[in-house]
């Protein structure tokens, strides 16, 4: 069975630094990765996605991942962080195919300081 | 497209009393999933539809908890009777393909707060 750890509950970074959230997925064939963001009273929003091919993903507002399957990692960074990045960032993993769910990590709150 | 649509966005109801939830997915999408999250236990999936069937309802905490989609266009998801650990913000999410490989498309959730 699939599984995502999000080891930081609560990362605090100052605006226009860099940023990465980490991610660590267990799973026994190649997975599909997601991260999803979610602000203050939101639904999640899809950021970005892997599925094949080249292991650094671009998304959308300027972030990016990258899947290290050595470390069974799928990190999501930014170069330098904006105060409208202040939200909640989800990562889930999906064993593809017909199954139709995702297994989402317990999430990652990030803070931007002015 | 509006997106998935949810209603109420909130809900204040006394413990026993029946509670349902409602959403709209986005026209053309066959796969329907119904969301817990609180504090304590993170997103939950609850329960998962393809083409109006339930597929996957492990993750629905108990009988008190029931979900229904009639047709493409329209699902619910019952709680009868409430508790106060119901207490929780409820996503409904769609998406066109598998859940596992395409995005899902959330709705802003419904707060449920069970007194």
């Amino acid at each position: 069975a699939q599984s995502v750890t999000q080891p930081d509950i609560h990362i605090t970074v100052s605006e226009g630094a860099s940023l990465e959230l980490r991610c660590n997925y267990s799973y026994g064939a190649t997975p599909y990765l997601f991260w999803y963001v979610q602000s203050p009273g939101q639904g999640l929003q899809l950021l970005l996605k892997y599925f094949s091919g080249d292991t650094l993903v671009q998304g959308i507002k300027g972030f990016e991942a990258e899947f290290k399957r050595s470390q069974s990692s799928f990190n999501l960074r930014k170069p330098s962080v904006h105060w409208s990045d202040a939200a909640e960032y989800f990562c889930a993993v999906g064993a593809g195919g017909s199954q139709g769910n995702l297994i989402f990590g317990k999430g990652t709150k990030l803070s931007v300081k002015p | 497209d509006a997106g998935v649509i949810q209603s109420p966005r909130h809900e204040v109801t006394e413990m026993g009393q029946e509670v349902t939830l409602r959403c709209k997915p986005i026209s053309g999408h066959d796969y329907l999933f119904w969301y817990r999250q609180t504090m304590m236990r993170g997103l939950e999936l609850l329960i998962y539809f393809n083409n109006n069937v339930p597929i996957d309802d492990s993750g629905m905490p108990e009988d008190r908890f029931s979900a229904k989609m009639p047709n493409a266009s329209f699902s619910t998801l019952k709680i009868q009777p409430s508790e106060p650990r119901d207490s929780a913000v409820y996503f409904c999410a769609s998406s066109w393909l598998p859940g596992s490989t395409d995005t899902q498309y959330f709705g802003p959730g419904t707060r449920l707060t069970v007194l």
